[in-house]
C-alpha cells in the first residue's frame, strides 16, 4: 500500500526557534493534511491542502504542498510551550476517496 | 455540539472475550472511520463508511467488524480479542471524506 516517510521522527527545540517537518511519498495524493495530536487525545486538524504548490498558513503555522505533489511541508515559526505534541501528515488519492494514509509522526518538544 | 464521542475510553479484555466499541458524531457528516494507533506508529485505518449503509475495509481489518447503525453511529467489535490488539482506537468523521475530525480514542489492552 502507499507510504508516507514522515521526518524527523523527533525534534527537541528552544522556545522561541522555528520547527520544520515534512512528509514525502513514492506515490501521487491529491490533498495534504496535517494533524496535531496533543497527548492523551485524538488528532486535531492543522491544516488541509488541496492543490500542489499551495501554500497555506494558520497563525504561526504555515504547510506547503509539493509541487510534484509527493510531499509537503509544515513550519512552525517562534515556538511556544503548548506547541508539544505529535504532528502527524496525511495524504489522499482521488482512487481511494476517503482513505487518508497517515505519516508516523513527528514528535515535537519544546524547552522553556 | 460534543463533536466525536467514544465509549469506553478505557478498556482491559482477556484473551478470547469480545466487546464493542462506540462511536457517535453529532456533526452530520457522512464518512465515518475506525484507526488504531500503536505505539511510535501513526494511525491505520481498521475500516470506514462512507455513508449511511455503507461499509469497506481499510488497511488493517482483520480480527474486526463494523456496523454503521444510524447516520450519527458507527461501531467497532472485536469477536475475540487478541493481544496483538492492544492499542488505542480512535473514531473519527468527515464532511467530504477529506479533512477528519477525531474523538479522544479508546485504550484497549488484552492480557
Amino acid at each position: 500500500g502507499q507510504q508516507l516517510n514522515q521526518s524527523p521522527q523527533s525534534m527537541f527545540i528552544q522556545e522561541g526557534e522555528d520547527v520544520s517537518m515534512n512528509c514525502t511519498s513514492s506515490s501521487i495524493f491529491n490533498t495534504w493534511l496535517w494533524y496535531k495530536q496533543d497527548p492523551g487525545e485524538g488528532p486535531v486538524l492543522l491544516i488541509a491542502l488541496y492543490k500542489a504548490g499551495e501554500l497555506t498558513s494558520n497563525g504561526r503555522l504555515t504547510a506547503q504542498f509539493g509541487i510534484t505533489r509527493k510531499d509537503s511541508f509544515l513550519n512552525i515559526s517562534a515556538s511556544i510551550p503548548s506547541d508539544v505534541g505529535i504532528y502527524f501528515c496525511a495524504g489522499l488519492d482521488n482512487t481511494n476517496a476517503g482513505k487518508s494514509t497517515f505519516g508516523d509522526g513527528t514528535t515535537l518538544t519544546v524547552k522553556p | 455540539n460534543a463533536g466525536v464521542t467514544q465509549t469506553p475510553k478505557f478498556q482491559v479484555l482477556k484473551t478470547g472475550q469480545s466487546m464493542t466499541l462506540q462511536c457517535a458524531q453529532d456533526m452530520n457528516h457522512n464518512s465515518m472511520y475506525w484507526y488504531r494507533q500503536d505505539p511510535g506508529m501513526g494511525l491505520r485505518l481498521i475500516y470506514y463508511s462512507a455513508s449511511e449503509g455503507t461499509t469497506d475495509k481499510g488497511e488493517v481489518p482483520n480480527g474486526y467488524n463494523v456496523s454503521r447503525l444510524n447516520k450519527r453511529e458507527f461501531s467497532l467489535r472485536l469477536e475475540s480479542a487478541a493481544p496483538s490488539q492492544t492499542s488505542v482506537y480512535f473514531c473519527a468523521s468527515s464532511p467530504t471524506g477529506f479533512e477528519q475530525y477525531f474523538g479522544p480514542g479508546t485504550r484497549l489492552t488484552v492480557t
